[in-house]
């Protein structure tokens, strides 16, 4: 299957401070990327889509500004935590759409994960 | 009520029997079903996907889909040490991925 790089795989950050998680796709173009958060033994929970080109669309409860997304080329898509809480600490998890192919764009491959930790 | 609803388990079988998993939706726009795989720390990775109702087999995975009662199963066969994972099913809707919860599944020598 296709390959999506994410980095990094682990972060300690102090409060206050901000951290930036890449999410690459390596053989393939993404126009839409799609930015998740899990906490321990909890599904996959949606916080942004985000289209090449385009501003992120949040789902409710995400606070935009927080949580910055850019989608600059169609292979990378960046969040950063801004000013990041403990409370901030989880598994962030992207995934790219592929386009293409005889599933059309319904595929999506997931990076690695980001475990962040606030401390 | 969620529109995704799946049994968090947890689920321990021996090795070699036959596992089965299950999914319930309430939305009848789901149009993709799919299965992933998660071990812990990783990010998902896609097992099997289907979009019709009837059976999808993959070695020793199929998944199965039952429209009408919107119902999903993933089977395995001659479950391995190295099946224990968690498993995620998950549905497409405009362009959006619905996740369960994920069963986590525990196959022991």
């Amino acid at each position: 299957g296709a390959v999506v790089s994410q980095h990094p795989s682990r972060v300690i950050c102090k409060s206050g401070t901000s951290v930036k998680i890449e999410c690459r796709s390596l053989d393939f173009q993404a126009t839409t990327m799609f930015w998740y958060r899990q906490f321990p033994k909890q599904s996959l929970m949606l916080m942004a889509t985000s289209n090449e080109g385009s501003k992120a669309t949040y789902e409710q409860g995400v606070e935009k500004d927080k949580f910055l997304i850019n989608h600059a080329s169609l292979t990378l898509s960046t969040l950063t935590v801004t000013s990041a809480h403990p409370e901030d600490s989880s598994f962030y998890i992207c995934s790219a759409r592929a386009r293409g192919g005889d599933r059309g764009n319904t595929e999506a491959f997931f990076g690695q994960g980001t475990r962040l930790t606030v401390v | 009520q969620k529109e995704v609803e799946q049994d968090p388990g947890p689920l321990s079988v021996p090795e070699g029997a036959i596992v089965s998993l299950n999914c319930t939706y309430s939305n009848s726009a789901f149009q993709y079903f799919m299965w992933y795989r998660q071990y812990s720390r990783k990010g998902p990775e896609l097992l099997m996907y289907t979009y019709s109702s009837g059976n999808k087999e993959d070695g020793r995975f199929t998944a199965q889909v039952d429209k009408s009662s919107k119902y999903i199963s993933l089977f395995i066969r001659d479950s391995q040490p190295s099946d224990s994972a968690t498993y995620l099913c998950a549905m497409l809707k405009a362009n959006n991925l619905f996740f369960g919860t994920g069963t986590r599944l525990t196959v022991i020598p």
